[in-house]
């Protein structure tokens, strides 16, 4: 059974960079994308890009000039970087599998972190 | 402000049939597949329908999903108590970007 398995500081402070790392287990990075989606309290999902294993990434438009996503296949992880981060950042954060072989996306999910914003 | 837009609600009582739609365009819906999550409070969301009508292994054929066009839609029956949750829906776009829908929250009265 697949696992992802995430962590990172949860406490931040306007204009420092977010770092974030989803693991995972029991599957291998190979032939999948590998994805973070982002959700502000009370609020909806927001998509922040993916990466493949071979390096290969999408980001959202709107986030696209302060986010980067890479990943380490020896220890099958992938990494979340968002810089020069505000209150408009703060959210649960989430790392999540997608299968372009069968378009089963997102079909496992991180536990989720909160991130928080503050000065 | 989200691209595919949902109903913020909806509700409906035990054993009836509920229906969640999700609107989006030509560059998202309309030209790739569309998917359905689930979220319980305070949890991570999951898989509820896959390309377009699929439902993965475990969902009951209580949920089936629908699209026609640029709009798809979400279809509970026989709701029950545990239904109550958000739900969200999703698609490829065409910039190349996952685009969700602002979630709809489901009341079982």
């Amino acid at each position: 059974q697949v696992q992802l398995q995430q962590w990172g500081a949860g406490l931040l402070k306007p204009s420092e960079t977010l770092s974030l790392t989803c693991a995972v287990y029991g599957g291998s990075l190979s032939g999948y994308y590998w994805s973070w989606v982002r959700q502000p309290p009370g609020k909806g999902l927001e998509w922040i890009g993916e990466i493949n294993d071979s390096g290969s990434t999408n980001y959202n438009p709107s986030l696209k000039s302060r986010v980067t996503i890479s990943v380490d296949t020896s220890k099958s992880q992938f990494s979340l970087k968002l810089s020069s981060v505000t209150a408009a950042d703060t959210a649960a954060y989430y790392c999540a599998r997608l299968d372009p072989a069968t378009g089963i996306n997102f079909d496992y999910w991180g536990q989720g972190i909160l991130v928080t914003v503050s000065s | 402000q989200s691209v595919l837009s949902q109903p913020p609600s909806a509700s409906g009582t035990p054993g009836q049939r509920v229906t969640i739609s999700c609107s989006g365009s030509s560059s998202n819906i309309g030209s790739h597949y569309v998917y359905w999550y689930q979220q319980l409070p305070g949890t991570a969301p999951t898989l509820l329908i896959y390309k377009n009508n699929q439902r993965p292994s475990g969902v009951p054929d209580r949920f089936s999903g629908s699209k026609s066009g640029t709009s798809a839609s979400l279809a509970i029956s026989g709701l029950r108590s545990e239904d109550e949750a958000d739900y969200y829906c999703a698609a490829w776009d065409d910039s190349q970007y996952w685009v969700f829908g602002g979630g709809t929250q489901l009341t079982v009265l």
